[in-house]
Protein backbone atom coordinates (compact mmCIF):
# COMPACT_ATOMS: atom_id res chain seq x y z
CA UNK A 1 0.00 0.00 0.00
CA UNK A 2 1.24 3.50 -0.54
CA UNK A 3 -0.98 5.69 1.60
CA UNK A 4 -0.01 7.50 4.45
CA UNK A 5 -2.03 8.88 6.78
CA UNK A 6 -2.07 12.06 9.27
CA UNK A 7 -3.94 13.60 11.55
CA UNK A 8 -5.43 16.66 9.76
CA UNK A 9 -4.51 19.23 12.91
CA UNK A 10 -3.04 18.65 16.25
CA UNK A 11 -2.40 21.62 18.68
CA UNK A 12 -0.03 22.03 21.54
CA UNK A 13 0.64 24.73 23.98
CA UNK A 14 3.66 26.88 24.49
CA UNK A 15 6.55 24.89 25.98
CA UNK A 16 4.42 21.90 26.18
CA UNK A 17 5.55 18.32 23.86
CA UNK A 18 3.71 17.37 21.14
CA UNK A 19 3.82 13.96 18.59
CA UNK A 20 2.81 14.08 15.53
CA UNK A 21 2.42 10.31 14.02
CA UNK A 22 2.08 8.78 10.48
CA UNK A 23 0.66 5.51 9.50
CA UNK A 24 1.27 3.41 6.75
CA UNK A 25 1.91 -0.24 5.52
CA UNK A 26 5.64 1.29 4.03
CA UNK A 27 6.99 2.19 7.37
CA UNK A 28 7.05 -1.48 8.24
CA UNK A 29 9.92 -1.88 5.67
CA UNK A 30 11.13 2.10 5.46
CA UNK A 31 11.93 5.21 7.44
CA UNK A 32 10.09 8.07 7.42
CA UNK A 33 11.38 11.74 6.37
CA UNK A 34 9.42 15.21 7.99
CA UNK A 35 8.80 17.98 6.64
CA UNK A 36 7.66 21.46 8.01
CA UNK A 37 6.30 24.20 5.80
CA UNK A 38 5.12 27.11 6.33
CA UNK A 39 2.88 29.53 4.62
CA UNK A 40 4.21 30.95 1.36
CA UNK A 41 7.49 28.85 1.81
CA UNK A 42 9.35 25.52 0.25
CA UNK A 43 9.04 22.70 2.73
CA UNK A 44 12.30 21.69 5.28
CA UNK A 45 13.79 18.73 6.16
CA UNK A 46 13.18 18.40 9.85
CA UNK A 47 13.94 14.60 10.80
CA UNK A 48 15.23 11.44 8.52
CA UNK A 49 16.35 8.25 9.15
CA UNK A 50 16.12 6.08 12.40
CA UNK A 51 17.50 9.62 14.37
CA UNK A 52 18.86 11.68 12.07
CA UNK A 53 18.36 15.59 12.39
CA UNK A 54 19.62 17.86 9.76
CA UNK A 55 22.45 20.75 10.42
CA UNK A 56 20.40 23.81 11.60
CA UNK A 57 17.44 21.87 12.60
CA UNK A 58 16.70 22.76 16.43
CA UNK A 59 17.12 19.31 18.58
CA UNK A 60 13.61 19.64 19.94
CA UNK A 61 12.52 17.80 17.10
CA UNK A 62 12.86 13.70 17.21
CA UNK A 63 11.33 10.78 15.55
CA UNK A 64 11.05 7.68 16.33
CA UNK A 65 9.29 4.21 14.30
CA UNK A 66 7.22 1.33 15.81
CA UNK A 67 5.54 -1.21 13.96
CA UNK A 68 3.48 1.04 10.69
CA UNK A 69 3.37 4.41 12.58
CA UNK A 70 6.45 6.66 12.58
CA UNK A 71 6.19 10.04 14.68
CA UNK A 72 7.73 13.63 15.23
CA UNK A 73 7.74 14.88 18.78
CA UNK A 74 8.87 18.36 19.31
CA UNK A 75 9.46 18.67 22.91
CA UNK A 76 9.16 22.18 24.02
CA UNK A 77 7.50 23.31 21.09
CA UNK A 78 8.16 27.35 20.18
CA UNK A 79 5.52 29.53 18.41
CA UNK A 80 7.91 29.26 15.62
CA UNK A 81 7.05 25.73 15.17
CA UNK A 82 3.62 26.23 14.07
CA UNK A 83 3.13 24.63 10.44
CA UNK A 84 1.82 21.68 8.56
CA UNK A 85 4.27 18.82 9.23
CA UNK A 86 4.30 16.31 6.08
CA UNK A 87 5.27 12.91 6.44
CA UNK A 88 7.14 10.87 3.62
CA UNK A 89 8.15 7.80 2.79
CA UNK A 90 8.43 5.37 -0.44
CA UNK A 91 5.25 2.87 -1.60
CA UNK A 92 6.51 -0.74 -0.34
CA UNK A 93 6.77 -2.58 -3.30
CA UNK A 94 7.31 -0.04 -5.95
CA UNK A 95 9.40 2.66 -6.39
CA UNK A 96 8.37 5.72 -6.03
CA UNK A 97 7.47 7.90 -3.28
CA UNK A 98 4.69 9.17 -1.20
CA UNK A 99 3.66 11.85 1.39
CA UNK A 100 1.16 11.26 3.90
CA UNK A 101 -1.99 14.33 4.03
CA UNK A 102 -0.12 16.83 6.26
CA UNK A 103 -0.64 18.00 9.88
CA UNK A 104 -1.29 21.24 10.81
CA UNK A 105 0.07 22.51 14.27
CA UNK A 106 -1.10 25.44 16.07
CA UNK A 107 0.81 26.93 19.62
CA UNK A 108 -1.45 27.73 21.50
CA UNK B 1 26.35 26.57 -1.53
CA UNK B 2 23.75 23.77 -3.09
CA UNK B 3 20.78 25.55 -4.61
CA UNK B 4 18.36 24.90 -6.66
CA UNK B 5 16.31 27.78 -9.13
CA UNK B 6 12.98 27.28 -10.69
CA UNK B 7 11.99 29.00 -13.45
CA UNK B 8 9.10 31.76 -12.92
CA UNK B 9 5.68 31.67 -12.81
CA UNK B 10 3.48 30.92 -15.77
CA UNK B 11 -0.10 31.34 -17.04
CA UNK B 12 -1.35 29.37 -19.64
CA UNK B 13 -4.65 27.55 -21.13
CA UNK B 14 -6.02 24.82 -21.11
CA UNK B 15 -4.56 22.80 -24.00
CA UNK B 16 -1.43 24.32 -24.27
CA UNK B 17 2.13 22.69 -23.59
CA UNK B 18 4.83 23.96 -20.84
CA UNK B 19 8.05 22.92 -19.69
CA UNK B 20 9.33 24.88 -16.28
CA UNK B 21 12.81 24.23 -15.59
CA UNK B 22 14.74 23.62 -12.23
CA UNK B 23 18.56 24.71 -12.50
CA UNK B 24 20.98 23.22 -10.08
CA UNK B 25 24.01 24.55 -8.90
CA UNK B 26 26.81 23.93 -6.10
CA UNK B 27 27.18 19.66 -6.21
CA UNK B 28 27.73 17.22 -8.39
CA UNK B 29 24.91 16.91 -10.59
CA UNK B 30 24.93 13.76 -12.21
CA UNK B 31 25.41 12.04 -8.41
CA UNK B 32 22.19 12.71 -7.15
CA UNK B 33 18.60 12.29 -7.83
CA UNK B 34 16.11 15.56 -8.37
CA UNK B 35 12.46 15.29 -7.28
CA UNK B 36 9.55 17.46 -8.52
CA UNK B 37 6.48 17.57 -5.70
CA UNK B 38 3.06 18.78 -6.66
CA UNK B 39 1.05 21.57 -4.46
CA UNK B 40 -2.56 22.43 -5.35
CA UNK B 41 -4.08 25.86 -3.57
CA UNK B 42 -4.75 24.84 0.41
CA UNK B 43 -3.94 21.38 -0.52
CA UNK B 44 -0.49 18.80 0.73
CA UNK B 45 2.55 17.94 -1.14
CA UNK B 46 2.48 15.57 -3.71
CA UNK B 47 5.11 13.18 -4.75
CA UNK B 48 5.40 13.32 -8.67
CA UNK B 49 8.40 11.54 -9.91
CA UNK B 50 12.12 11.70 -9.73
CA UNK B 51 15.09 11.33 -12.35
CA UNK B 52 18.61 10.23 -11.99
CA UNK B 53 20.38 12.91 -14.58
CA UNK B 54 23.59 10.50 -14.52
CA UNK B 55 21.43 7.76 -16.55
CA UNK B 56 18.07 9.58 -16.99
CA UNK B 57 16.52 6.87 -15.16
CA UNK B 58 13.15 8.09 -14.08
CA UNK B 59 10.38 6.68 -11.57
CA UNK B 60 6.87 8.20 -11.39
CA UNK B 61 4.14 7.88 -8.94
CA UNK B 62 1.48 6.00 -10.47
CA UNK B 63 -0.99 9.43 -10.09
CA UNK B 64 1.72 10.95 -12.59
CA UNK B 65 2.77 8.73 -14.78
CA UNK B 66 1.64 9.49 -18.06
CA UNK B 67 0.40 12.92 -17.21
CA UNK B 68 3.94 14.54 -17.14
CA UNK B 69 7.39 13.81 -18.05
CA UNK B 70 10.70 14.80 -15.89
CA UNK B 71 13.82 15.40 -18.17
CA UNK B 72 17.01 16.88 -17.47
CA UNK B 73 19.74 18.37 -19.67
CA UNK B 74 23.12 17.58 -17.85
CA UNK B 75 24.90 19.98 -20.13
CA UNK B 76 23.25 22.70 -17.94
CA UNK B 77 22.40 20.73 -15.12
CA UNK B 78 18.80 21.53 -15.47
CA UNK B 79 15.68 19.24 -14.87
CA UNK B 80 12.39 19.71 -16.33
CA UNK B 81 8.90 18.94 -15.69
CA UNK B 82 6.89 19.02 -18.98
CA UNK B 83 3.21 18.90 -19.80
CA UNK B 84 1.70 18.03 -23.17
CA UNK B 85 -1.63 19.23 -22.81
CA UNK B 86 -2.60 21.04 -19.91
CA UNK B 87 -5.59 20.96 -17.46
CA UNK B 88 -6.98 23.05 -15.41
CA UNK B 89 -6.54 21.01 -12.60
CA UNK B 90 -2.81 20.72 -13.07
CA UNK B 91 -2.79 24.37 -11.65
CA UNK B 92 -0.12 24.37 -8.58
CA UNK B 93 3.02 25.06 -7.45
CA UNK B 94 5.31 22.74 -8.53
CA UNK B 95 8.64 22.42 -6.54
CA UNK B 96 11.95 20.49 -6.98
CA UNK B 97 13.91 19.25 -4.61
CA UNK B 98 16.90 17.25 -4.13
CA UNK B 99 18.05 14.08 -1.87
CA UNK B 100 20.35 14.15 0.88
CA UNK B 101 22.39 11.31 -0.57
CA UNK B 102 22.52 9.48 -3.89
CA UNK B 103 19.22 7.53 -2.99
CA UNK B 104 16.22 8.57 -4.30
CA UNK B 105 13.97 7.43 -1.69
CA UNK B 106 16.46 9.95 1.17
CA UNK B 107 14.98 12.87 2.38
CA UNK B 108 14.73 15.76 0.31
CA UNK B 109 16.99 18.34 2.04
CA UNK B 110 17.69 20.70 -0.61
CA UNK B 111 14.48 22.56 -2.43
CA UNK B 112 13.71 24.44 -5.02
CA UNK B 113 11.80 28.30 -4.65
CA UNK B 114 8.49 26.85 -6.41
CA UNK B 115 6.80 27.13 -10.07
CA UNK B 116 3.77 28.69 -9.65
CA UNK B 117 1.41 27.20 -12.74
CA UNK B 118 -1.99 28.59 -13.32
CA UNK B 119 -4.01 27.30 -16.20
CA UNK B 120 -7.53 28.89 -17.20
CA UNK B 121 -9.21 29.62 -20.35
Amino acid sequence: SSELTQDPAVSVALGQTVRITCQGDSLRRYYATWYQQKPGQAPVLVFYGQNNRPSGIPDRFSGSSSGNTASLTITGAQAEDEADYYCKSRDSNSNYGVFGGGTKLTVL
Amino acid sequence: EVQLVQSGAELKKPGESLKISCKASGYSFTNYWIGWVRQMSGKGLEWMGVIYPGDSDTRYSPSFQGQVTISVDKSITTAYLQWSSLKASDTAMYFCARPLTSAWSDGFDVWGQGTLVSVSS
